[in-house]
C-alpha cells in the first residue's frame, strides 16, 4: 500500500491565522481526500483533490475557508484559513490508488487553535 | 450526513475472547469497509468487502455484509490488547461513482483487557 506522509503532525496557531497542511505519497494515486476528525468524533469529508483542477468541495466547506492545490499525483495541500477554536480537530489526508479501492490515511495533523 | 451506525459504540472484553462490532446503513452501497485507529494516529484499513459479497477472512478478522437488512458486522477473534482501538465502519455509494467517496459511521471503542 501507498505510503502517506503528513505534516506538520501537529500544531498550535493563534486564531485569525492559517495553516497549510501538506500530504506527500511515495506512488502516484488517482484520489487523493481531506478529512475532519472533530475531537472525539468520527470522520468526515472536507473535499477530494484532482490533480490539475479545483477540489470537490462537500457540503458545509468551502474553497475560502479550505483551499486546496494538487499540482501532481503524488502530493496534496490543505490551507486552513482565518483558524478560529471551532478549527480544533485531527486532519488526515487520504489516498485511494484505483476507484473504489481502499482508502490508505496519512497520521493526521493535530491542530488546536488557541 | 453520516451513513453507517456502528453498534454498540464502546465495548470492553477479556484478552482471548472474541469481539463483534456491527454496522447498519441507510442507502445503497457499493462496497463497506472497516478501518481502525488507534489514539492519536490516522487510519488503518482493515478489509473491504463489495456489495456482491457477504462473508470475507483476513487473518483473526471475519466480516460479513447483508445488504437486504443493510448491515455489516466485523468479528475479531482471539482478541489481544494490541486489538484496543476505534474501529470505523465507511461505504461507497454507486451515487459517488468515480468518486470514490466513502461516508464513516461514528465508530465503536475497543478495550481489551489483558
Amino acid at each position: 500500500s501507498a505510503v502517506i506522509s503528513q505534516k506538520p503532525s501537529r500544531d498550535i496557531c493563534q486564531r485569525g491565522t492559517s495553516l497549510t497542511i501538506q500530504c506527500q505519497v511515495d506512488s502516484q494515486v488517482t484520489m487523493m481526500f481531506w478529512y475532519r476528525q472533530q475531537p472525539g468524533q468520527s470522520l468526515t469529508l472536507i473535499a477530494t483533490a484532482n490533480q490539475g483542477s479545483e477540489a470537490t468541495y462537500e457540503s458545509g466547506f468551502v474553497i475560502d475557508k479550505f483551499p486546496i492545490s494538487r499540482p501532481n499525483l503524488t502530493f496534496s495541500t490543505l490551507t486552513v484559513s482565518n483558524m478560529s477554536p471551532e478549527d480544533s480537530s485531527i486532519y488526515l489526508c487520504s489516498v485511494s490508488v484505483y476507484r473504489e479501492q481502499p482508502q490508505h490515511f496519512g497520521d493526521g495533523t493535530r491542530l488546536s487553535i488557541l | 450526513s453520516q451513513q453507517g451506525e456502528e453498534d454498540p459504540q464502546a465495548l470492553s472484553i477479556q484478552e482471548g475472547e472474541n469481539a463483534t462490532m456491527n454496522c447498519s446503513y441507510k442507502t445503497s452501497i457499493n462496497n463497506l469497509q472497516w478501518y481502525r485507529q488507534n489514539s492519536g494516529r490516522g487510519l488503518v484499513h482493515l478489509i473491504l468487502i463489495r456489495s456482491n459479497e457477504r462473508e470475507k477472512h483476513s487473518g483473526r478478522l471475519r466480516v460479513t455484509l447483508d445488504t437486504s437488512k443493510k448491515s455489516s458486522s466485523l468479528l475479531i477473534t482471539a482478541s489481544r490488547a494490541a486489538d484496543t482501538a476505534s474501529y470505523f465502519c465507511a461505504t461507497g455509494s454507486p451515487e459517488t461513482g468515480a468518486n470514490s467517496k466513502l461516508t464513516f459511521g461514528k465508530g465503536i471503542t475497543l478495550s481489551v483487557r489483558p
